[in-house]
């Protein structure tokens, strides 16, 4: 199993601020997949880089994969309280389909 | 009704009970999962069915046990549990072989192992 580690684990801000995420791994991924978990509810998936150096924007949520296929950020511009949740990242090694999971990164945004 | 669905949403079981957890996918995939979600942990894979044939079990205990009667329903039961057992149980599928495996969770069962 691929060791994905995420930082911060928690993260706090006020309404309007920016803030990233992390993704990192020591081993190369075919792709990697960010999910979005709110309490009580299962993971949705928010996006997947394939591409090494990838960047891909989601309103205002930006995900970048590292050159290497190793790495991956998540960017939120302007956090709203809507966007309070925990983060997930997920690397698909390849030639299996099973996925590898970081930890996740608990954000909340204070109104 | 789409997506994927779990029932029940949530479980409370004593250490000499046996349950099952469901789930059912509408979104035609033929790969279904199980994960364990505990605090702070990350997702742990039990069981992986593809064409419900099942191709992982990464050292779960016996007293879990996976069944896959077709491709759209998975369940998962379960017997003589411990109080470690307490976790989120979470179902997803995908459709592997298309490129990328997105897959699609569950809302999940809060399980409570008294």
């Amino acid at each position: 199993t691929q060791l994905l580690e995420q930082s911060p684990q928690f993260l706090s801000i006020q309404e309007g601020e920016n803030l990233t995420v992390y993704c990192n791994s020591s081993s190369v991924f075919s792709s990697l997949q960010w999910y979005r978990q709110e309490p009580g509810e299962g993971p949705v998936l928010l996006v997947t880089v394939v591409t090494g150096g990838e960047v891909k924007k989601l309103k205002r949520l930006t995900f970048q994969f590292g050159d290497a296929r190793k790495d991956s950020s998540l960017h939120i511009t302007a956090a709203q309280p809507g966007d309070t949740g925990l983060y997930l990242c997920a690397g698909e090694p390849p030639n299996d389909y099973k996925l590898s999971f970081g930890a996740g990164t608990t954000v909340t945004v204070r109104a | 009704e789409t997506g994927v669905t779990q029932t029940p949403r949530h479980l409370v079981m004593g250490m000499t009970n046996k349950k099952s957890l469901k789930c059912e996918q509408h979104l035609g995939h033929n790969a279904m999962y199980w994960y364990k979600q505990s605090a702070k942990k990350p997702l742990e894979l039990m069981f992986v069915y593809s064409l419900e044939e099942r191709v992982e079990n990464n050292s779960v205990p016996s007293r879990f046990s996976p069944e896959c009667p077709n491709s759209s329903h998975l369940f998962l039961h379960l017997h003589t549990l411990q109080p470690e057992d307490s976790a989120l149980y979470l179902c997803a599928s995908s459709q592997p072989g298309q490129g990328t495996d997105e897959q699609y969770f569950g809302p999940g069962t809060r399980l409570t192992v008294t």
